[in-house]
């Protein structure tokens, strides 16, 4: 029962940088979403999606970029790293149709040198 | 706006009971969910209120009041192991808006 897979769990980029962050569920959730969290800080929303091929921009979306291919699958693109971006991403699913609360993923911690 | 506000920073002794308030100015939320977060982990659930009242699990409770835009989770015989960051977090239709969270530390 993996629930929600994020990969990687830690991540070192150079300034410029592009890279993927992978995000799986297999729940079969409708909803996904990534969030950012800064130190002493709450999640912040980057994108999030209610099904595949939809996607929408949350609070800070500014230099990342998603898809929704499958119901399964949201990956999280940064197109050219800046040291802004270092933090903690997390992933989450949960389902519409139940109320549900949130899975999350087990994070990626990344530094942008 | 969705501003969620809660205390930065709670203290409190082992066995006793804790009650962290949670304030926010939206009627856009279907509910309300808390949440527990220990350092370096990821955010695990608490508790989810959709209508007013209390719900008690455990040793935990949580409140709501929609009109008064308020909630708390309520945590009682305190342990150790409960110092953690707990975030209240509104949810709306795909996306949720988390406050920033209390951090509780619980000591001997």
């Amino acid at each position: 029962n993996a629930g929600v897979t994020q990969t990687p769990k830690f991540q070192v980029l150079k300034t410029g940088q592009s890279m993927t962050l992978q995000c799986a569920q297999d729940m079969n959730h409708e909803y996904m979403s990534w969030y950012r969290q800064d130190p002493g800080m709450g999640l912040r929303l980057i994108h999030y999606s209610v099904g595949a091929g939809i996607t929408d921009q949350g609070e800070v979306p500014n230099g990342y970029n998603v898809s929704r291919s499958t119901t399964e699958d949201f990956p999280l693109r940064l197109l050219s790293a800046a040291p802004s971006q270092t933090s903690v991403y997390f992933c989450a699913s949960s389902s519409p149709t139940r109320d549900t609360e949130a899975f999350f993923g087990q994070g990626t911690r990344l530094t942008v040198v | 706006g969705q501003n969620i506000d809660q205390p930065t920073e709670m203290t409190a002794t082992e066995g006793a009971i804790v009650q962290i308030n949670c304030t926010y100015q939206t009627s856009g939320f279907n509910g309300l969910f808390w949440y527990q977060q220990h350092a370096g982990e990821a955010p695990t659930f608490l508790s989810y209120n959709v209508l007013d009242g209390l719900e008690e699990k455990g040793r935990f409770s949580s409140f709501l009041s929609r009109s008064k835009g308020y909630s708390y989770l309520l945590l009682k015989e305190l342990q150790m192991k409960d110092s953690a960051s707990y975030l209240c977090a509104g949810p709306n239709a795909g996306k949720s808006t988390f406050g920033d969270g209390t951090t509780l530390t619980v000591k001997p």
